[in-house]
């Protein structure tokens, strides 16, 4: 299985504040990486797939990068809307695994 | 808009059967991954499985032996049998649709199943 680890596992951040969330594969994964946001008592919502690419109807200031083992989400200002849990997401290889997650607050 | 909605027990005992159905309304196209995915309660995310549009499957070898997923594509039904529960199976599942390409971009809402005697 690919293993998916994912740092820091919480943060805590002013508004406004860009916030950095990295997440490291085992072995390559290519750009076969989705970025989930989780909101207390919700279920996840894609955020950013293919590494790089902004799901419709997601706000400007989230943005991706990476490619192989390597990757990361960028909240380019922090907004309180943003207080959540975000999970990354491998889906080059079964079993689809996920990141152990980031809960991210405000200062 | 696609929308998922899972049914399903509610607390169910150890060594039975766990079956989950989710009901898939306002989707256009077929090419899609049906997948079933859990939440242990204050844990992360895990993959249980998927059925492909065609009818092939595909699952996490760690749950393989005791996990079944079918679709109906005449009512866009599919669902999730887990068998020979115990503790560790309580969680959140969801039932969420993956694209062609394999990112998952809709999930249902969830529904709690607590395995206890």
């Amino acid at each position: 299985d690919i293993q998916m680890t994912q740092s820091p596992s919480s943060l805590s951040a002013s508004v406004g504040d860009r916030v950095t969330i990295t997440c490291r594969a085992s072995q390559g994964i290519s750009t076969s990486l989705a970025w989930y946001q989780q909101k207390p008592g919700e279920a996840p919502a894609l955020l950013i797939y293919a590494a790089s690419t902004l799901q419709s109807g997601v706000p400007s200031r989230f943005t991706g990068s990476g490619s192989g083992t390597d990757f990361t989400l960028t909240i380019g200002s922090l907004q309180p809307e943003d207080v959540a849990t975000y999970y990354c997401q491998n889906y080059d290889t079964a079993p689809l695994t996920f990141g152990g997650g980031t809960k991210v607050e405000i200062k | 808009q696609v929308h998922l909605q899972e049914s399903g027990p509610g607390p169910v005992k150890p060594s039975e059967t766990l079956s989950l159905t989710c009901t898939v309304s306002g989707v256009s196209g077929s090419r899609y991954y049906w997948n079933w995915i859990r939440q242990s309660p204050g844990k992360g995310l895990e993959w249980i499985g998927y059925i492909f549009y065609t009818g092939s499957t595909n699952y996490n070898p760690s749950l393989k032996s005791r996990v079944t997923i079918s679709l109906d594509t005449s009512t866009i039904q599919f669902s999730l049998s887990l068998r020979s529960l115990t503790a560790a199976d309580t969680a959140v599942y969801y039932c969420a649709r993956g694209r062609y390409t394999g990112e998952i971009d809709s999930w249902g809402q969830g529904t709690l199943v607590t395995v206890s005697s």
